[in-house]
Formats: structure tokens, C-alpha cells, sequence
């Protein structure tokens, strides 16, 4: 069965670079691997997505291996307001077929 | 704001009951996405819909089942409610790309509370 997962919990201080990887070693050949951001009762917000190597846009940049069984995500200089929780999704294939996978989170305190 | 909107926001309802929740997708999205959020289970899948027709299930119970309708919105239907099945429930649209999935844009969720 795919397996997503991510660190519980991570602490950094204001004005850091955060790394967070998720480990998706069952991830489908054509699927693209996905980050979202999570406020306290809030839907998931699309942070960037990418298929291989290294994607940036204006808020974070993904770096994804050659084996795609793993993903980082990067925040440079994060702010108070990047506290959160973070999630990878990605598509893989179980007995049933394709689905989709969240990893189980990774709480980030940014502190001042 | 995504585009994609939830409705009810919150819903109270007993034991053994029924509830309808409905998703309407972003202008132009095709594919509407069904989670279930629960604090033990974390995120979880249920169920993929594509200009209509059921696309991919996940971990959806056989109590649950979903449609979406000519005008693209969507609602899951859960019935027989267990104390269980309090969660937040999540629909994402996307347009789809390839052969799979899109870039999923995520709805307020409704917030389901079985009492």
C-alpha cells in the first residue's frame, strides 16, 4: 500500500530557510507531487507543485530527486505567519487502482 | 479565496441519520475531489468525479456515495451516521491534466458533527 510521510513537527525561527521532506516511495510514474498549506479550520492551499527536479515560484521552491521517491519543500525566510501545517499529496497506485495520497502533515512553528 | 465553494459550513446531526453536503468546482473545472479530515486519520481521499463519472475511489465507505451533476457541482451523501464520521470534509476541483490528476484548489470544507 503507498505510504506518505512526513515529519510530525518542526520548529524555526523567523527570517530561516525551512526544509520539509515527505517520503512517497510508491508514487505513480506520471503523477506530479503536490504542497499544501493548513490554517486551524481552514481547506488546504496550494502552495507549488512539480514533477521533477527543482520547481520555484514566488513563495517556495520543491526539490524532487531522480528516483522521485521523495520530495523537499523550501521556505526561504519564514515568517510568523508561516506557522502551519504542510502537506504532501501525491498519486499512487494501490490494488484498487490510482488514489490519492496525503502525507500525514508537519506542524511548523516559526517562532519570533 | 479558491472558486470552490462549500455548503453548509457546519451541519449537527445524531446518530443513524442522513446529510447531503454539495461542492460546487471553480469555472472551468471539470474534476471535483471528496476528503474526509478527521484528527486520528488525518487526510484522507474518498472519491474523484470527472465531467460526471466516478474517476478513482479511495477510502470511501460504502455508507457514502457521491454525484456529479450536468452543471459540474457535486455532493457526497453520508448516511447511517456514526459518531465516527465526525470530520471535516473537504471537496478540491482541478482541471485535469494528462492522464490522472490536476492542480487541486481546495473548498472552506463542512464541518460535520454526529451527536
Amino acid at each position: 500500500l503507498a505510504k506518505t510521510t512526513q515529519p510530525i513537527s518542526m520548529d524555526s525561527y523567523e527570517g530561516q530557510e525551512v526544509n520539509i521532506t515527505c517520503s512517497h516511495n510508491n508514487i505513480a510514474t506520471n503523477d506530479y507531487i503536490t504542497w499544501y498549506q493548513q490554517f486551524p479550520s481552514q481547506g488546504p492551499r496550494f502552495i507549488i507543485q512539480g514533477y521533477k527536479t527543482k520547481v520555484t515560484n514566488e513563495v517556495a521552491s520543491l526539490f524532487i530527486p531522480a528516483d522521485r521517491k521523495s520530495s523537499t519543500l523550501s521556505l526561504p525566510r519564514v515568517s510568523l505567519s508561516d506557522t502551519a501545517v504542510y502537506y504532501c499529496l501525491v498519486g499512487a497506485r494501490n490494488n484498487a487502482g490510482n488514489m490519492l495520497t496525503f502525507g500525514g502533515g508537519t506542524r511548523l512553528m516559526v517562532k519570533p | 479565496d479558491s472558486g470552490v465553494t462549500q455548503t453548509p459550513k457546519h451541519l449537527i446531526t445524531a446518530t443513524g441519520q442522513r446529510v447531503t453536503l454539495r461542492c460546487s468546482p471553480r469555472s472551468g473545472d471539470l474534476s471535483v475531489y471528496w476528503y474526509q479530515q478527521s484528527l486520528d486519520q488525518g487526510l484522507q481521499f474518498l472519491i474523484q468525479y470527472y465531467n460526471g463519472e466516478e474517476r478513482a475511489k479511495g477510502n470511501i465507505l460504502e455508507r457514502f456515495s457521491a454525484q456529479q451533476f450536468p452543471d459540474l457541482h457535486s455532493e457526497l451523501n453520508l448516511s447511517s451516521l456514526e459518531l465516527g464520521d465526525s470530520a471535516l470534509y473537504f471537496c478540491a476541483s482541478s482541471v485535469v491534466k494528462g492522464a490522472v490528476w490536476g492542480t487541486q484548489y481546495f473548498g472552506p470544507g463542512t464541518r460535520l458533527t454526529v451527536l
